[in-house]
């Protein structure tokens, strides 16, 4: 059964850092596309980051570029989100999800993670 | 940017109601259109994929059509486990997400 299981949310002061870890089960992580979904309080759902088979390949939404980074590490079936520069319009849930291929090959966020809280305030 | 705009943003349904919810996008995007559903303090769960395929073990009263810029999920008989807000999502390039339908109970 596949499970994601995030961890390392929590307060940070407005221009501070925090990493976000993702525990994947159920399946092998780097054979899939990963990615990174927030949902500020109260708000609706933004995709963050995406991560290639492998590493090879990282897209990021406009507003996170240059100051996110998301890696994955194959020995320990996780994925990683590295904050940085962080704003007070960054709080949110943050979503790890698994991205496959359906019916005549669409993408969709098929297997999420039960997010982690991420509060930037001072 | 994809930008999808839902429609409505909300609405207030009773049970067995057919309930229909929009989803148009600013541009052509095909079939590559998903739907989700997220209840209250829980992760989104994928109804739908590619405009039509029902995901296995959801209720077949879900169904979803469309292409190109407009499309639709319609629930044909409203069930209490049904009220929760629902979004839409392209994955034509990179993903967007539509603002979400929430339904709520009459």
């Amino acid at each position: 059964e596949v499970h994601l299981v995030e961890s390392g949310g929590g307060l940070v002061q407005p221009g501070g850092s925090l990493t976000l870890s993702c525990a994947a089960s159920g399946f092998t992580l780097s054979w899939y596309w990963m990615s990174w979904v927030r949902q500020a309080p109260g708000k609706g759902l933004e995709w963050v980051a995406d991560i290639k088979q492998n590493g090879s390949e990282k897209y990021y939404v406009d507003s996170v570029k240059g100051r996110f980074t998301i890696s994955g590490d194959s020995a320990k079936n996780s994925l990683f989100l590295q904050m940085n520069s962080l704003r007070a319009e960054d709080t949110a849930v943050y979503y790890c999800v698994r991205r496959s291929l359906g019916k005549w090959a669409v993408a969709r966020f098929d297997y999420w993670g039960q997010g982690t809280l991420v509060t930037v305030s001072s | 940017d994809i930008q999808l705009t839902q429609s409505p943003s909300s609405l207030s349904a009773s049970v067995g109601d057919r309930v229909t919810i929009t989803c148009r996008a600013g541009q052509s995007i095909s079939i590559y259109l998903n739907w989700y559903q997220q209840k209250p303090g829980k992760a989104p769960k994928l109804l739908i994929s590619g405009t039509s395929t029902l995901q296995s073990g959801v209720p077949s009263r879900f169904s979803g059509s469309g292409s190109g810029t407009e499309f639709t999920l319609t629930i044909s008989s409203l069930q209490p486990e049904d009220f929760a807000t629902y979004y839409c999502q392209q994955s034509y390039t990179f993903a967007t997400f539509g603002g979400g339908t929430k339904v709520e109970i009459k």
